[in-house]
């Protein structure tokens, strides 16, 4: 079945370091793809979307593309805050809205 | 507008009790959904509503999980009897129909001792 895997964490980065979580997922069809986060003590929050090949989906900072010949949809930001500290979910949903989650990776940033 | 609403935040039960959950989704939603995150793991889904109907519960343990969305609206999920394994977080989304991305609630964290 469909499914997402993403890097392993936890990571750890100094202030201002470029930030990459791999994603790459596994379906049949075209599905869309997500990026959700998690702050500490608080529910998920969808951080950005791409909905077809070659969109990129950004919000806060925080950009991904959607690679079909790579199946692909890595996360990346140019210079990550203590404030982005949270768990990262990748996720895809194609059919039916049902959606997918990795298994999340955990991002410390330190000041 | 208004978030996704759950109920309680916290729950601790021993293990053979039953427990009972809350969802509010957000008003003209019509998709509910019930995830199930295990600690260190991400969201598996339970269940989802359309509307007052289930669309998809293959993952539903119908042995001892029970969930009905009365009404279209607000939705309740039931563990009868939970069991140590069933410790998680429970959360709630809702999403319209043409929507991208679902909003989650804040969830429930139920312990089982």
């Amino acid at each position: 079945g469909d499914s997402v895997t993403q890097m392993e964490g936890p990571v750890t980065l100094s202030e201002e370091a470029f930030l990459t979580i791999n994603c790459t997922y596994t379906a049949t069809g075209y599905p869309s793809l997500f990026w959700y986060v998690q702050y500490p003590g608080e529910g998920l929050q969808l951080l950005l979307k791409a909905t077809k090949a070659d969109d990129k989906g950004s919000n806060k900072g925080f950009e991904a593309t959607y690679r079909k010949e790579t199946t692909s949809f890595h996360l990346e930001k140019g210079s990550v805050q203590v404030s982005d500290s949270a768990v990262y979910f990748c996720a895809l949903s194609a059919s039916n809205n049902d959606m997918r989650f990795g298994a999340g990776t955990r991002l410390t940033v330190k000041p | 507008e208004a978030g996704v609403a759950q109920s309680p935040r916290y729950k601790i039960i021993e293990k053979r009790q039953s427990v009972a959950f809350w969802c509010n989704p957000i008003s003209g939603h019509a998709t509910l959904y019930w995830y199930q995150q295990i600690l260190g793991q991400g969201p598996k889904l339970l269940i989802q509503f359309q509307n007052n109907g289930v669309v998809d519960d293959s993952q539903l343990p119908k042995d001892r999980f029970s969930a009905e969305r009365l009404k279209g609206v607000d939705s309740t999920l039931k563990i009868q009897p939970a069991k140590l394994e069933d410790s998680a977080v429970y959360l709630c989304a809702s999403s319209n129909t043409g929507d991208w991305g679902y909003t989650f609630g804040s969830g429930t964290r139920l312990t089982v001792v």
